[in-house]
């Protein structure tokens, strides 16, 4: 079974510029995460999906960040402009919605952004 | 205050050492209970998940949830080199969404 696929792997960018972050979940997983993880912390919940729609996007900083799942399957997260507080590891997950493996989530290998 | 409070570590040990990792959460709703490893420049790996109270083995790892004092814990028996990496607790309440602690990395000398 393939893993969670995540692209760019890594990331330079300037303070004040966008980018955008890739993810292919697990096939057949119907729950998609985004998180944020700064160096030294846990990771921290961005935004979740159900197939294609938003189940919490609470700590999601919606006036610089979006995200988006078309068709339930892949998912794009992006961040426009960028701030260098932005610089941190931004991990995919996703999770199956079968009762209680629902709490079981694979992660990706993240993209490392770096801002300047 | 944070909802999940993890043990900061780092912690070394030498290999066959027993080692502990605890966290403790102030989320009465707080079910189920997990413990991932994240090594080095990788995504976290889940290890062991635990619903409610009680204790749960997986070979070497032994995950243990007191919810009236609001702990868990993660023993590692006989710990090898390849043990090391940084260890993630995480709790969800019935919606699904994980809060997860900040980490404790562990190093386990040969």
């Amino acid at each position: 079974e393939a893993g969670v696929a995540q692209s760019p792997r890594y990331k330079i960018i300037e303070k004040r510029q966008s980018v955008a972050f890739w993810c292919n979940p697990i096939s057949g997983h119907a729950t998609l995460y985004w998180y944020q993880q700064i160096l030294g912390q846990g990771p921290k919940l961005l935004i979740q999906f159900q197939n294609n729609g938003v189940v919490d996007d609470s700590q999601l900083p919606k006036d610089r960040f979006s995200a988006e799942r078309l068709k339930g399957v892949d998912s794009t997260l992006k961040i426009q402009p960028a701030k260098l507080e932005d610089s941190a590891v931004y991990l995919c997950a996703s999770s199956s919605n079968q009762g209680v493996t629902s709490y079981e989530q694979y992660f990706g290998p993240g993209t490392r952004l770096t801002v300047t | 205050q944070k909802e999940v409070e993890q043990d900061p570590g780092p912690l070394s040990v030498p290999e066959g050492a027993i080692v502990s990792l605890n966290c403790t959460y102030s989320n009465s709703a707080f079910q189920y209970f997990m413990w991932y490893r994240q090594y080095s420049r990788k995504g976290p790996e889940l290890l062991m998940y635990t619903y409610s109270s009680g204790n749960k083995e997986d070979g070497r790892f032994t995950a243990q949830v007191d919810k009236s004092s609001k702990y868990i814990s993660l023993f590692i028996r006989d710990s090898q080199p390849s043990d090391s990496a940084t260890y993630l607790c995480a709790m969800s309440g019935y919606a699904g969404k994980s809060t997860f602690g900040d980490g404790t990395t562990l190093t386990v000398k040969p």
